[in-house]
């Protein structure tokens, strides 16, 4: 049980266009969900908080409008990264809270690369 | 949350067991101590907690020492698969936004 999954797994777009990776509980329901951001040998860096229903809480640094974050169902999130730059290349990883409880679960990241 | 110290990188031997360190000398009396490892490339899982106790499970024991300044995660019998980044994180378990505060953690490389 418990488990996260994210879509695409991996990405290449060009500078300019917007992507979107959807991170869903599969069997679980969320009422929280987290973005985090890994560049290459660096630790995770939270970007975001995000409770269904309302709007996303970003961590300082994080622009709300670059990355944006809908959690529209128990299930379901989405990060749009907006008008994506090389300097967004990096690994997005998603983790949600099960609904009532403390911990949290993982998705398998989503490889970002912008040409 | 309260800061943790941990090693840079540690090998171990396979079948061996890996002894993972973690200082956390300013932690407070509400405040758990987790483990999370990322295999490359992969997201983080979820190994264990404990708040003062001892724990076991499946993957991995917890020691924490009486004080609580420091615990030490141990994977009995280390594997190739156990290549990974530990990482050892202490927060209050009953948070309003549960947030997880990851250090650089500790690359554990299990050799053949």
């Amino acid at each position: 049980g418990a488990v996260v999954s994210q879509h695409p797994s991996w990405v290449i777009c060009k500078s300019g266009t917007s992507v979107k990776i959807e991170c869903r509980s599969l069997d679980f329901q969320a009422t929280t969900m987290f973005w985090y951001r890994q560049f290459p040998k660096q630790s995770l860096m939270l970007m975001a908080t995000s409770n269904e229903g309302s709007k996303a809480t970003y961590e300082q640094g994080v622009e709300k409008d670059k990355f944006l974050i809908n959690h529209a169902s128990l299930t379901l999130s989405t990060l749009t990264v907006t008008s994506a730059h090389p300097e967004d290349s990096s690994f997005y990883i998603c983790s949600a809270k099960l609904a009532g409880g403390n911990e949290q679960f993982f998705g398998p990241g989503t490889r970002l690369t912008v040409l | 949350d309260a800061k943790t110290t941990q090693p840079t990188s540690m090998d171990c031997a396979e079948g061996r067991a890996a002894n993972l360190p973690c200082n956390h000398s300013t932690i407070s009396g509400n405040e758990y101590v987790y483990w999370y490892r990322q295999i490359h490339s992969q997201g983080p899982q979820y190994i264990i907690h404990g708040l003062k106790n001892n724990e076991t499970n499946e993957m991995a024991s917890l020691i924490i020492t009486e004080d609580r300044k420091s615990s030490t995660l141990i994977l009995p019998h280390a594997t190739l698969r156990d290549t990974a980044v530990y990482y050892c994180i202490v927060r209050v378990r009953e948070t309003s936004g549960s947030r997880l505060t990851f250090g650089e953690g500790t690359q554990l490389t299990v050799n053949p």
